[in-house]
């Protein structure tokens, strides 16, 4: 199957910095990739919806200057945190569309992030 | 919410046993997913049954989905320790292209 290369798989900052979450489709190109973001124990929950050349498209109650996504190639979607705080700790998952009639979804091995 | 049902949020079997898990959903569907995801991992997606089957299998598992009751359920059969992990059910959303996940099923095997 497809397969997606994310990274850094985990990553440890101090309150107020910015991470950047890199989200690589790697035998196949992706006009379109999705991040999420899962609590523990919890499912996923669609954060925004990343467009090859174009900008992303925020889901309600997340906030496009916090999560700044960029898509700037066919293959590569990225996420960056900004200003990061203790309550931003999460599972950041990234995941590419092979078929947007099916919405089968390729993913990443995910993102832990822990804000101190 | 984003989310479906899902049921059970837990089970805990013994190796060999079947496991059965259940979704709901509320709106009309063209297929309906099911993923696979080891604790702190990524999802793996498991098997696709669209919106005219009513059954689908892959190896020890099996898919069944029934429209008129908006709910499918993914029965693994002859569990194995190895099988231990989440399972969610997932769909595009009405109209859209946007894959939702319901809420999961947390499967513990027992060796």
């Amino acid at each position: 199957g497809a397969v997606v290369s994310q990274h850094p798989s985990w990553v440890i900052c101090k309150s107020g910095t910015s991470v950047k979450i890199e989200c690589r489709s790697l035998d196949f190109q992706a006009t379109t990739m999705f991040w999420y973001r899962q609590f523990p124990k919890q499912s996923l929950m669609l954060m925004a919806t990343s467009n090859e050349g174009s900008k992303a498209t925020y889901e309600q109650g997340v906030e496009k200057d916090k999560f700044l996504i960029n898509h700037a190639s066919l293959t590569l979607s990225t996420l960056t945190v900004t200003s990061a705080h203790p309550e931003d700790s999460s599972f950041y998952i990234c995941s590419a569309s092979f078929s947007l009639n099916t919405g089968e979804l390729f993913f990443g091995e995910g993102s832990r992030l822990t804000v101190l | 919410s984003q989310q479906g049902e899902e049921d059970p949020q837990a089970l805990s079997i013994q190796e060999g046993e079947n496991a059965t898990m259940n979704c709901s959903y509320k709106t009309s569907i063209n297929n309906l997913q099911w993923y696979r995801q080891n604790s702190g991992r990524g999802l793996v997606h498991l098997i696709l049954i669209r919106s005219n089957e009513r059954e689908k299998h892959s190896g020890r598992l099996r898919v069944t989905l029934d429209t008129s009751k908006k709910s499918s359920s993914l029965l693994i059969t002859a569990s194995r320790a190895a099988d231990t992990a989440s399972y969610f059910c997932a769909r595009l959303n009405t109209g859209g292209f946007k894959t939702i996940f319901g809420a999961g099923t947390r499967l513990f095997v027992k060796a």
